[in-house]
């Protein structure tokens, strides 16, 4: 059984720094898309980075030079560090593998990030 | 500004069919067939509906049906419930950047 399980989430300071874990099972995060997906507050879904099979990598321009995405293929988790925080990076973020036609197939269940003083 | 544009509200009453468009452009739609829908409703992690335009995932109702035409999809519900009441992105991988984009979203309240 696929499962996703993020962590990392909280509240952080303006300009401050967090890493998200996501920990799967049930496949190798190695093999497959892997991505991050945010929804802010009353918004709607945000595709924020994707870590393609070959190490090749895409990040949103709302994240860009800020963000970085990750794995660790020893531990099977992906990670999302990121950098230089605001207000509008605020969300609940969830952790996907992507199937190979580009779909958005096993969703984790989220971890919130709240940037504020 | 979504690079993929879809209603912002539709409603049905129970037992009623709907239809939810998503417009694109050359850059996505148009050029694959690599459109999916997602429902989700609120607490809760999104959930893949249809994929490659029209393809169920297993487990998913009959009830959700896809097509495309030209830059836009749609996605049909038939036989409307009470637990459709939901939002409802589309998804497009697009030659831009080579990535995906996700709709505005819609959100569909059963009458």
């Amino acid at each position: 059984e696929v499962q996703l399980v993020e962590s990392g989430g909280g509240l952080v300071q303006p300009g401050g720094s967090l890493r998200l874990s996501c920990a799967a099972s049930g496949f190798t995060v190695s093999s497959n898309y892997m991505s991050w997906v945010r929804q802010a507050p009353g918004k709607g879904l945000e595709c924020v980075s994707v870590l393609y099979s070959g190490d090749d990598t895409f990040y949103a321009d709302s994240v860009k030079g800020r963000f970085t995405i990750s794995r660790d293929n020893s531990k099977n988790t992906m990670y999302l560090q990121m950098n230089g925080l605001s207000a509008e990076d605020s969300a609940v973020y969830y952790c996907v593998r992507v199937g190979v036609t580009y779909y958005f197939h096993y969703w984790g269940q989220g971890t919130l990030v709240t940037v504020s003083s | 500004q979504s690079a993929l544009t879809q209603p912002a509200s539709a409603s049905g009453s129970p037992g009623q069919s709907i239809t939810i468009s998503c417009t694109g452009s050359n850059s996505n739609i148009r050029l694959y067939n690599y459109v999916s829908w997602y429902q989700h409703h609120p607490g809760e992690a999104p959930k893949l509906i249809l994929y490659d335009v029209s393809d169920r995932p297993s487990g998913v109702s009959y009830r959700f049906s896809g097509s495309k035409s030209g830059n836009t999809a749609s996605l049909t519900i038939s036989g409307l419930q009470a637990e459709d009441e939901a939002d409802y992105y589309c998804s497009s991988y697009t030659s831009n950047n080579n990535t995906l984009v996700f709709g505005g979203g819609t959100r569909l309240t059963v009458l």
